[in-house]
């Protein structure tokens, strides 16, 4: 069984800090995302790695995929209390085509103004 | 543009009670339909997928029961709801083959 694991669980932090969220597996994923979801809602993507080594970029959040396409991060710069929210990292099997994501537990993020 | 609507957002539901969560996609044809349930700030536990009408893999042992009686319907059913069936309840769907997944907004069900 595939596994992902994000720590930390919870972090709480002032405004203007920064922050690195990691997810690790021992299984490799042919991609990996991020979803950012706030209270009673659904989540929503943030971005799709799928290369080795890959870095992108969104405003003040960089993700990086690990070179063996085992883990990832997302690091935020200057977070603001509109950070704020339950961030999720997911993988793809690379041997499923059904699209199916295994989703590490999350890591509830609390940005203080 | 697609969209995925979920109702109803939420439901309050006796214990022994029928449960029917609908979830409908605009937009697209064909796609992997899913059902996650999430515990409280926590991750998604992958409860079915579809791949195509009546295809509906199960993940885990429930009390649950998925049904895809069109292309862009998927519905999540329980003819006995238990209390550790509270929770909540995600619809998404998923381009064939692809990576990314596009979520409901969510049912929040409370089983008293």
């Amino acid at each position: 069984t595939q596994l992902l694991e994000q720590s930390p669980q919870f972090l709480s932090i002032q405004e203007g800090e920064n922050l690195t969220v990691y997810c690790n597996s021992s299984s490799v994923f042919s991609s990996l995302q991020w979803y950012r979801q706030e209270p009673g809602e659904g989540p929503v993507l943030l971005v799709t790695v799928v290369t080795g080594g890959e870095v992108k970029k969104l405003k003040r959040l960089t993700f990086q995929f690990g070179d063996a396409r085992k883990d990832s991060s997302l690091h935020i710069t200057a977070a603001q209390p509109g950070d704020t929210g339950l961030y999720l990292c997911a993988g793809k099997n690379g041997s499923s085509n059904t699209g199916k994501l295994i989703f590490g537990q999350g890591t509830t993020l609390q940005v203080k103004p | 543009s697609q969209t995925i609507h979920q109702w109803p957002a939420t439901l309050v539901q006796p214990v022994g009670s029928p449960l029917s969560l609908e979830c409908t996609v605009e937009g697209t044809s064909n796609p992997n339909l899913y059902w996650y349930r999430q515990a409280a700030g926590r991750g998604l536990q992958l409860l079915f997928y579809s791949i195509g009408i009546d295809q509906i893999s199960s993940e885990v042992p429930q009390n649950l029961s998925a049904s895809r009686p069109q292309d862009r319907q998927f519905i999540l059913s329980s003819k006995k709801l238990l209390l550790s069936d509270s929770g909540f309840y995600l619809c998404a769907w998923s381009v064939q083959s692809y990576t990314e997944a596009f979520f409901g907004q969510g049912t929040r069900l409370t089983v008293v």
